[in-house]
């Protein structure tokens, strides 16, 4: 049974750089699929940020491209997002999930880690 | 960037009646060669991720109830729950993956009236 576990520090100063990562376990990530994050403010919609293939394919929203940075640890069979200069807008809790392909969709979604920003 | 549109916000129906909710694309999301529509429906309830309903705007996912259905092109969509039941009640997402950035539709509030 593939299953997504997001971690990463629940709240995080303003200006500062948020770090998540997603442990896949069940399947390896480097196999045929993609990795992406979708993050979801409190009360509101969802909005992609980022995924990656295979390490050197990666697909940034451009609304966050100059914050953004999407990696794959495979040896830890694990990927990671990275957002500098966060605000109180980048508030959100951030799912990870995968889809098989650039253009499909998203199959199966993490349970979300919820990440404050504030001081 | 495709901008997905959803009516209406928020749906109030009975235990066992009809629910139809809609997806408005700004751009045409068929693609021509495969005749496919990019498009999916996500259902999320309180405290917990979205999970896949619908893809290519009339697939059901596996384990999906039948009451759950996807119809449309091009540029409009619907998903219709038949027979609404308590489980039912979450809010309904649309997105669309024809190209990034992907987007979705501001939700669908479903509840029982």
């Amino acid at each position: 049974q593939v299953q997504l576990q997001e971690s990463g520090p629940g709240l995080v100063k303003p200006s500062e750089t948020l770090s998540l990562t997603c442990a896949v376990s069940g399947y390896s990530i480097s196999s045929d699929y993609f990795w992406g994050w979708i993050r979801q403010p409190p009360g509101k919609g969802l909005e992609w940020t980022a995924s990656i293939y295979h390490s050197e394919s990666t697909y940034y929203n451009p609304s966050l491209q100059s914050r953004v940075t999407i990696s794959v640890d495979t040896s830890k069979n694990q990927f990671s997002l990275k957002l500098s200069s966060v605000t109180a807008a980048d508030t959100a809790v951030y799912y990870c999930a995968r889809h098989r392909g650039r253009t499909e969709y998203f199959d199966l979604w993490g349970r979300g880690t919820l990440v404050t920003v504030s001081s | 960037d495709i901008v997905m549109t959803q009516s209406p916000d928020s749906l109030a129906v009975s235990l066992g009646e009809r629910a139809t909710i809609n997806c408005k694309s700004s751009h045409n999301i068929l693609y021509s060669s495969n005749n496919q529509n990019y498009l999916a429906w996500y259902q999320q309830k309180p405290g917990q991720p979205p999970k896949l309903l619908i893809y290519w705007a009339s697939t059901r996912e596996s384990g999906v109830p039948d009451r759950f259905s996807g119809s449309g092109s091009g540029t409009d969509f619907t998903l219709t729950i038949t027979s609404l039941q308590a489980e039912d009640v979450a809010v309904y997402y649309c997105q669309q993956y024809y190209n990034t950035p992907y987007t979705f539709g501001q939700g669908t509030k479903l509840e029982i009236k």
